[in-house]
């Protein structure tokens, strides 16, 4: 299958930083990128969709100027934290949809960035 | 109401049981159905796609039933490496291709 990658694999910061979480298709362009979030002993829950080219359109009670997504190509989408928390400690998971296959509508996910926020 | 529901779990099997997950869906538009399979702190991967015809890769068989809006997962003579938490995925197919995610249900297998 598609290979999808993320980076860093997890990270720590103080309160109140900013933090950078890189999302790549190695091996086929995604014009469309998901970002999700999951807590401890939770579901991942989606927090945007990430468009190539375009603004990301965020779901219901995700601040769009917390979370920073960028998707300048076809490969590429960053989500960046800004004034992270400790409430914002959780695993973050990108996933890319390969449309140019014949499992058009199967996700690829990376492998998540553990984020801890002291 | 959540938009996808599943079993609470845990579920706790011997070696060699036979365990059946179950899984509900409110949206009645939805497109296609997944069983992802999710191990502690690691990303899901995609176990099976399921089909109204149902389908059956090795020891695992999915089901689909539109009119109940109904999902199942069955695992026979269940392995240690089985264990894991096992995700009811939907996708809404609309223009914006939204997935929604079930709870999971975690599953141990013992020796």
């Amino acid at each position: 299958g598609a290979v999808v990658s993320q980076h860093p694999s997890w990270v720590i910061c103080k309160s109140g930083t900013s933090v950078k979480i890189e999302c790549r298709s190695l091996d086929f362009q995604a014009t469309t990128m998901f970002w999700y979030r999951q807590f401890p002993k939770q579901s991942l829950m989606l927090m945007a969709t990430s468009n190539e080219g375009s603004k990301a359109t965020y779901e219901q009670g995700v601040e769009k100027d917390k979370f920073l997504i960028n998707h300048a190509s076809l490969t590429l989408s960053t989500l960046t934290v800004t004034s992270a928390h400790p409430e914002d400690s959780s695993f973050y998971i990108c996933s890319a949809r390969s449309t140019g296959t014949p499992g058009g509508n199967e996700q690829f996910f990376g492998p998540g960035t553990r984020l801890t926020v002291l | 109401r959540k938009e996808v529901e599943q079993d609470p779990g845990p579920f706790n099997v011997p070696e060699g049981a036979t365990v059946a997950f179950n899984c509900t869906y409110s949206n009645s538009a939805s497109q296609s159905f997944f069983w992802y399979r999710q191990d502690c702190r690691k990303e899901p991967k995609l176990l099976m796609s399921v089909y109204s015809s149902g389908n059956e890769d090795g020891r695992f068989t999915a089901q689909l039933n539109r009119a109940s809006q109904y999902i199942s997962l069955l695992i026979r003579d269940s392995k240690l490496s089985d264990s894991a938490t096992y995700l009811c995925v939907v996708n809404l197919g609309t223009g914006g291709f939204k997935t929604i995610f079930g709870a999971g249900t975690r599953l141990f297998v013992k020796a």
